[in-house]
């Protein structure tokens, strides 16, 4: 059963603290989008890669988030430094065809 | 630019009784059109799509949703909710051959027994 996978699933840290979180996408899927879900906000769409280049990361606060995709199986989403305002579940999902999206987990995320 | 707006950011129905959560698009071309369902702690699940194809889509879990373009509608419904059935339910939008998709702020479905 083929499913991606986000590390970790909660994530504790102290504000101005660097936080990474990773994802490996559904094997052979060649996109790769990062969300963030507050209940303020809703889901909102920080970044994605296709081929592991990416596409559009206007969503991202570009002083203290980074995305990367070091190679095809695994991806990772960046904070530093972190701030209490970046509490919230951080999604990763993959695709392997166009307008195709298919969810991990998510990693809750908690700046004290 | 194409976008969804999902009236209603919570419904609550008697177990048994009819499940309906609205959608309503808008896109200058064609659109493609989801729902996607999130359980608790979970990450979200396609329920079902239209992709220009049946007007009338059926999904998992019972659940089917309808295009239609003179409404710019594509609600979604159940006949009898059940316990399970209780979750947030997103709808969203996108273009053939595009990768990224345009989400609802969602719709929280409470269940009363």
């Amino acid at each position: 059963d083929a499913r991606v996978t986000q590390t970790p699933r909660d994530k504790v840290t102290e504000m101005g603290q660097e936080v990474t979180m990773r994802c490996q996408p559904i094997l052979g899927h060649n996109t790769v989008f990062w969300y963030r879900q507050t209940m303020m906000q809703g889901l909102e769409l920080l970044a994605y890669f296709r081929n592991r280049a990416p596409l559009d990361d206007s969503g991202m606060p570009k002083d203290r988030f980074s995305a990367e995709m070091p190679d095809a199986t695994l991806a990772t989403l960046k904070i530093q430094p972190s701030e209490p305002r970046d509490s919230a579940v951080y999604f990763c999902a993959s695709g392997g065809i166009p307008n195709e999206q298919f969810f991990g987990p998510g990693t809750r995320l908690t700046v004290l | 630019a194409q976008s969804v707006t999902q009236l209603g950011s919570h419904v609550s129905v008697s177990e048994g009784a009819l499940v309906l959560l609205r959608c309503n698009y808008s896109s200058s071309v064609p659109p493609y059109l989801f729902w996607y369902v999130q359980y608790p702690n979970q990450g979200l699940q396609l329920l079902l799509k239209y992709t220009s194809a049946a007007t009338l889509v059926k999904g998992i879990n019972g659940f089917e949703a309808e295009f239609k373009k003179s409404e710019t509608s594509f609600h979604l419904t159940k006949p009898s909710a059940h316990m399970s059935d209780a979750a947030e339910y997103f709808c969203a939008v996108s273009v053939a051959g595009a990768n990224n998709l345009f989400f609802g702020t969602g719709t929280r479905l409470t269940v009363i027994p």
